[in-house]
């Protein structure tokens, strides 16, 4: 079973296009991210939600729409795509409260082109 | 807040041989714990090993093992016996003990190991 899945793996569409990523863990984790790895590596986070709360909103345009629907799920709408949106778009979750160690656990990744 | 800086965005190994990798951070918490992760080419994050700021015993797994240095905020790994499937980037990071708080990336170093 994969702890952390998302998809689609991959997205390739044009500018101005708007595009979602879904993200389900089932660790039984109370915390969910979304980080942004772009083409140097560099890895970003862009939201946390702690049971469906948003915790962490870092400057991210409001063209990325995080939204969680359970504890389990967070999604990510991104409109208006633009190229330098081009990256890799990882979930990741981690126990919440005192049990937050930080350890992450990572899905595999959504590779998003835009042309 | 904290950074974490990786001074090393690249490095090369004999296989079989040792290898260490440098991080340096910093960080205003009083407790806190440290990763590294490991991005293969496969692009899934997974955790290599973690110390906790207040245990003074650096952690090993395995072949892997760190060199923790409280007082000058250095953080290096050493990966022994360095096999084909060690190549990868690896990533140190820094997360305050507790709460919601984010944990904190280093910029990356790519591991290639030489047959």
């Amino acid at each position: 079973d994969t702890a952390v899945s998302q998809t689609p793996k991959y997205l390739v569409t044009q500018m101005g296009n708007d595009k979602s990523i879904k993200c389900e863990q089932n660790l039984g984790h109370d915390t969910m991210y979304w980080y942004k790895q772009d083409s140097k590596k560099f890895l970003k986070i862009m939201f946390s939600y702690n049971n469906k709360e948003l915790i962490i909103n870092e400057t991210v345009p409001n063209r990325f729409s995080p939204k969680s629907p359970d504890k389990a799920h967070l999604n990510l709408h991104i409109n208006s795509l633009e190229l330098g949106d081009s990256a890799v778009y990882f979930c990741a979750s981690s126990q919440a409260g005192l049990a937050n160690t930080g350890e992450l656990f990572f899905g595999e990744g959504s590779r998003l082109t835009v042309l | 807040a904290q950074t974490v800086t990786q001074s090393q965005p690249e490095m090369s190994v004999q296989e079989a041989e040792t290898v260490t990798l440098s991080c340096t951070y910093d960080t205003s918490e009083s407790d806190y714990y440290l990763f590294w992760y490991k991005q293969p080419p496969s692009r899934q994050m997974i955790l290599v090993i973690r110390q906790e700021a207040y245990k003074q015993q650096n952690a090993t797994e395995n072949r892997f093992s760190v060199n923790f240095q409280k007082a000058a905020k250095s953080f290096s790994l050493k990966i022994s016996d360095s096999q084909l499937g060690d190549a990868a980037m690896y990533f140190c990071a820094c997360h305050p003990s507790g709460g919601y708080q984010k944990v904190t990336f280093g910029t990356g170093t790519k591991l290639q190991v030489i047959p």
